[in-house]
């Protein structure tokens, strides 16, 4: 089975401050690994993706992130971020043989104060 | 290109009556994945159908059924209604359902059980 943890249900930042959004994952097998946003009263939008190759990933928005196999993890961050980046943040992994579900964690709050 | 959509935004049942939520995929998508995201949890997944047939299913119980039409579109169908239903419902689409392929999620569905 897989398990997605974010050991952060909030972070406070101040604008234009850089902040990483933790994410360890658990699995048996390969895995793709995502990073949601949900902004208030939206649905999930697509920051990134990791498949294949290089382990630091670049998305949207300014936000990247890097796979670590060794450790398990796949961190989010943002040199420096805004106040329209507050929004929760997913962290998402899918099993590499298997097409059908996103198992996500628990989310993280990321909270961008003036 | 018109995005996931959704309907309707908001619900509120009673314990014991059933509901049905409704999603169209976004054009080109033949899959279609239904996830429950409890307040302040991460989305479950539910089940995910591709081209009219379900491709897979989540812990949920068979009270939860599901629908997907020729033109790619879906239902979700909860009997039964519990409390604990009470949940955003989120439907998302991709366009092969391959692992690795992005969901496009759409805005969801806020259910309300009392």
């Amino acid at each position: 089975a897989q398990s997605v943890t974010q050991l952060d249900s909030q972070v406070p930042v101040f604008e234009e401050a850089p902040v990483e959004l933790r994410c360890n994952y658990s699995s048996s097998v390969s895995v793709y690994l995502f990073w949601y946003v949900q902004y208030p009263n939206q649905g999930l939008q697509l920051l990134l993706k990791y498949l294949s190759g290089s382990t630091l990933v670049k998305g949207i928005n300014g936000f990247e992130a890097e796979f670590n196999k060794s450790q398990t993890s796949f961190h989010l961050r943002k040199p420096s971020v805004h106040i329209s980046d507050t929004a929760e943040y997913f962290c998402a992994v899918s099993r590499m043989d298997s097409s059908y579900k996103l198992i996500f964690g628990s989310g993280t709050r990321l909270l961008v104060r003036p | 290109e018109t995005g996931v959509t959704q309907s309707p935004t908001h619900l509120i049942k009673t314990r014991g009556q059933q509901v049905t939520l409704r999603c169209s995929s976004q054009s080109g998508h033949n899959t279609v994945s239904w996830y429950q995201q409890a307040l302040g949890q991460g989305p479950q997944f539910i089940f995910q159908y591709y081209r009219e047939e379900e491709n897979g299913r989540g812990n949920f119980p068979p009270r939860f059924s599901g629908l997907q039409f020729p033109n790619y579109s879906s239902e979700l169908n909860v009997n039964a209604l519990e409390l604990d239903d009470s949940a955003l419902y989120l439907c998302a689409s991709s366009q092969t359902g391959g692992a690795g392929d992005t969901q496009y999620f759409g805005p969801g569905t806020r259910l309300t059980v009392l």
